[in-house]
């Protein structure tokens, strides 16, 4: 247990309407990663974060943002959502000497209708 | 660009038995880190093993070892005596060690189904 929590763990919305998910962590790790999963994919890298106020694009950040301004908080957002945002979504941390290791929070269930 | 390739999308064991998961990758590194990742109907991802690249011997955790072959870029899982809690999806995932944001790359996944 690497003390991740996420919430909402599930949510319905409606398109076009913003939606915003939490990961939060209780153990002070720097690196922090945003992943989707869908049928027939593995997880998908959506964003990430080095640091407060340190983050970076992953390979299908069209139509999200995230924001971190604590360390313990990670924040995810669909600005207008699409149905092709329904999704399971991940929060991870890494750790290990070259942060190698990640561990997953338990996931956000998430269906734009 | 690494990807990874879970050839057998879904298996099946019997309890008690011994199962075996393939995985290759595609890779121009010399220097990565691998692992095998559990996701039971919970969905909650769990890490099962982790091989640093570097390393000749193969990583073992308790009922579960890997079969590493660097020069194939072959890296499967072996499941001995199956349980049925063993039952769930299981991805294969590539990292590079550069820096600290670099990001997994899974396969698709193979579906285990144990039988009683």
């Amino acid at each position: 247990d690497a003390g991740i929590t996420q919430s909402p763990r599930h949510k319905v919305t409606e398109t076009g309407t913003p939606v915003t998910l939490r990961c939060h962590q209780t153990e002070n790790h720097r690196y922090m990663y945003w992943y989707r999963q869908d049928p027939g994919h593995g997880l998908r890298l959506i964003h990430y974060s080095y640091g407060v106020k340190d983050t970076d694009k992953g390979e299908v950040s069209d139509g999200y943002s995230v924001s971190r301004s604590k360390t313990e908080d990670f924040l995810l957002t669909l600005e207008s959502a699409t149905s092709s945002q329904t999704s399971v979504y991940f929060c991870a941390i890494s750790e290990g000497v070259e942060q190698e290791t990640q561990y997953f929070g338990p996931g956000t269930r998430l269906l734009v209708l | 660009a690494q990807t990874v390739t879970q050839s057998q999308p879904e298996m099946s064991v019997q309890e008690a038995e011994t199962v075996t998961l393939s995985c290759t990758y595609d890779t121009s590194e010399s220097d990565y880190y691998l692992f095998w990742y559990k996701q039971p109907p919970s969905r909650q991802m769990i890490l099962v093993i982790r091989q640093e690249a570097y390393k000749q011997q193969n990583a073992t955790e308790n009922r579960f070892s890997v079969n590493f072959q660097k020069a194939a870029k072959s890296f499967s899982l072996k499941i001995s005596d199956s349980q049925l809690g063993d039952a769930a999806m299981y991805f294969c995932a590539y990292r590079t060690p550069q820096g600290g944001s670099e990001k997994l790359v899974f396969g698709k996944g193979t579906k285990l189904t144990v039988n009683p």
